[in-house]
């Protein structure tokens, strides 16, 4: 099942530019996580924001949630070269036996250009 | 440094033979993952373990068995019998197990696997 899915597929930008990718889930969640991934290379965490909180920051990222709409939204701010990379939204969701086990989304590509 | 260790990077396989995937962590996680990712896609869930000797199918287990011998173990074999095997494949752990709140996951560095 995807839970999560990103938007837009594909962002292009100029380095020293914002950039907000979107992600849409269906489901109740207890949290939201955002992951980014160097290619070929494993995923990384970035952030996780509970379903009780609107809005978390670290560093040059802000990450909204909004349960109402079954959305988030994550900013980079001041974006570099260093920045591309697909990133990812991964929703916790119940599964058989009452576990809750994360589901990513199909995530978003990332290049910001020098 | 405490983190996850998947091996071998690269793997080719033939039609018709099986292989198995390594995965090791030395975070003292309970709870280990497998993924796996498609080119341009998200990640799957191919199984999980919550606890040592114990472990459950994810959405696409077919074709695919685990073990969970030990704590910081937790190998992938890809059988003869999964239709579709050339993948990248992503191993995980976290602290919890996700029975009430799934926390952070951290991952390993893939293994792409190639069928002939």
């Amino acid at each position: 099942s995807q839970q999560g899915e990103e938007d837009p597929q594909a962002l292009s930008i100029q380095e020293g530019e914002n950039a907000t990718m979107n992600c849409s889930y269906k489901t109740s969640i207890n949290n939201l996580q955002w992951y980014r991934q160097n290619s070929g290379r494993g995923l990384v965490h970035l952030i996780l924001i509970r379903s009780n909180e609107r809005e978390k920051h670290s560093g040059r990222l802000r990450v909204t949630l909004d349960t109402s709409k079954k959305s988030s939204s994550l900013l980079i701010t001041a974006s570099r070269a260093a920045d591309t990379a697909s990133y990812f939204c991964a929703t916790d969701e119940p599964r058989l036996g009452s576990a809750r086990q994360l589901t990513f989304g199909s995530g978003t590509q990332l290049t910001v250009l020098p | 440094d405490g983190g996850i260790t998947q091996s071998p990077k690269y793997l080719f396989r033939k039609e018709g033979q099986n292989v198995t995937l390594s995965c090791e962590q030395n975070l003292n996680h309970d709870a280990m993952y497998w993924y796996r990712q498609d080119p341009g896609q998200g990640l799957r869930l191919i199984y999980y373990s919550q606890i040592v000797n114990d472990f459950q199918k994810g959405d696409i287990a077919e074709g695919y068995s685990v073990s969970r011998e030990k704590k910081e173990s937790f190998p992938l074999t890809v059988t003869s019998a999964q239709k579709n095997p050339t993948a990248f494949y992503l191993c995980a752990s976290s602290r919890h197990p996700g029975t009430q709140n799934t926390g952070e996951l951290f991952f390993g560095e893939g293994s792409r696997l190639t069928v002939l």
